[in-house]
């Protein structure tokens, strides 16, 4: 079945520390891997997607399909950048997106 | 930027009463809209996709009589809870999709909370 994976409920970095947000997915098939960001009382929206192959917010993150992961990274950490964030997948041929648990991201001052 | 609404944000509700939860869209049309289910401090999970005039399609688990989607319109979909129990308390949140392509950017609202007493 497919799934995605985001092992860490909670990360703690200090402002300026490199962040990494885990994310493995399992799906056969051809898929599209999302990240999407909540910041405290907002709203889910979209941070980027892989076939964008963009950096929002200094974030990026590159799918790796021979290891199934495609893990958010920020070389310098702000404090605004404090939100919960979602893996989420999408099968080819599909709108159902499947998400991860989330990661609470804390950036400590 | 596209937004979605979401009414009432908030809901407390007696055991064995009935709740509408509305979506819309506020400019643009959605073809397709989604209804997403949040347990506290877990994850979304999709409860059902409505298609503009037709009969949406819920996923596994999901009790469609007990949760009733009508997607009238290309900009509203709403989700009635009926006969609605405490473990019916949850966050309830949707989503909208302009457009046919799958690849096109669902957009969320800000959810409602349910509570059932």
């Amino acid at each position: 079945a497919q799934r995605v994976t985001q092992p860490e409920k909670l990360l703690s970095v200090f402002k300026g520390a490199p962040v990494e947000l885990k994310c493995n997915y399992s799906y056969s098939g051809s898929p599209e891997l999302f990240w999407y960001v909540q910041y405290s009382r907002q709203r889910l929206q979209l941070l980027l997607r892989h076939i964008s192959r963009e950096s929002i917010k200094g974030f990026t993150a590159d799918l790796n399909k021979g290891e199934t992961s495609f893990h958010l990274k920020k070389p310098f950490a702000q404090e605004e950048d404090s939100a919960m964030y979602y893996c989420a997948l999408r099968m080819d041929s599909s709108y159902k997106l499947i998400f991860g648990s989330g990661t609470r991201l804390l950036v400590r001052p | 930027g596209a937004v979605v609404s979401q009414h009432p944000s908030w809901v407390i509700c007696k055991s064995g009463t009935s709740v509408k939860i509305e979506c819309r869209s506020l400019d643009f049309q959605a073809t397709t809209m989604f209804w997403y289910r949040q347990f506290p401090k877990q994850s979304l999970m999709l409860m059902a996709t409505s298609n503009e005039g037709s009969k949406a399609t819920y996923e596994q688990g999901v009790e469609k009589d007990k949760f009733l989607i009508n997607h009238a319109s290309l900009t509203l979909s709403t989700l009635t809870v009926t006969s609605a129990h405490p473990e019916d308390s949850s966050f309830y949140i949707c989503s909208a999709k302009q457009g046919f392509q799958a690849y096109n950017e669902q957009f969320f609202g800000p959810g409602t909370r349910l509570t059932v007493l």
